[in-house]
């Protein structure tokens, strides 16, 4: 089966800090996509962060980045300087060759003031 | 942009009806969408893929006869609940692929209480 690992059900941090989310996955895939989502309180999906498995190059949008490691299947999420608005649930997916989006059974981050 | 929506936001209805829950896709056209089923506390998990003009693919494990998808134009695909029992009750969630494009965008949820 083609699935996606968050080895990690809850995870805390305290504010200003940096915390780190890991995400396994098994693919038979050469090129793909790999996304974190965000799911809040209020259940709408946001996107986070999205890495093209071909890019070597590991994506960041400001206080996120990931740890892409292609031959590990392994990516991961780093949050720097956390704020109290990053508690959430967090999702890792990947997209197959068919746009199914697969998904991490997720990491709850609790932030701590 | 990129907004997508879904009618309605929660609904409550007893064993054995039907329920329709609409997503749209409000700003791009979307040639393929989504639907997923949300458990309490789970993850989200594909029940079928939505294609413009032709038949739904349904994942393995789920009733195509009882989660009717109807994609009837690029902007909108609807999920029906036949014969809803209460083992239904979930949060269902679409997601819309734009038209040529590599993302897909969320709708905000249905919650589906079935009494």
């Amino acid at each position: 089966a083609q699935t996606v690992t968050q080895s990690q059900p809850e995870m805390s941090v305290q504010e200003a800090e940096t915390v780190t989310l890991s995400c396994t996955y098994d693919t038979s895939e050469s090129d793909y996509y790999l996304f974190w989502y965000k799911q809040p309180p209020s259940r709408q999906m946001i996107l986070v962060i999205r890495q093209e498995a071909y890019k070597q190059q590991n994506a960041t949008e400001n206080r996120f980045s990931v740890n892409f490691q292609k031959a590990a299947k392994s990516f991961s999420l780093k949050i720097s300087d956390s704020q109290l608005g990053d508690a959430a649930m967090y999702f890792c997916a990947r997209e197959d060759s068919s746009y199914k989006l697969i998904f991490g059974s997720g990491t709850r981050l609790l932030v701590r003031p | 942009g990129a907004v997508v929506s879904q009618h309605p936001s929660w609904v409550i209805c007893k064993s054995g009806t039907s329920v329709k829950i609409e997503c749209r896709s409000l700003d791009f056209q979307a040639t393929t969408m989504f639907w997923y089923r949300q458990f309490p506390k789970q993850s989200l998990m594909l029940m079928a893929t939505s294609n413009e003009g032709s038949k739904a693919t349904y994942e393995q494990g789920v009733e195509k006869d009882k989660f009717l998808i109807n994609h009837a134009s690029l902007t909108l695909s609807t999920l029906t609940v036949t014969s809803a029992h209460p083992e239904d009750s979930s949060f269902y969630i679409c997601s819309a692929r734009v038209t040529g494009g590599n993302e897909q965008f969320f709708g905000p949820g249905t919650r589906l209480t079935v009494l």
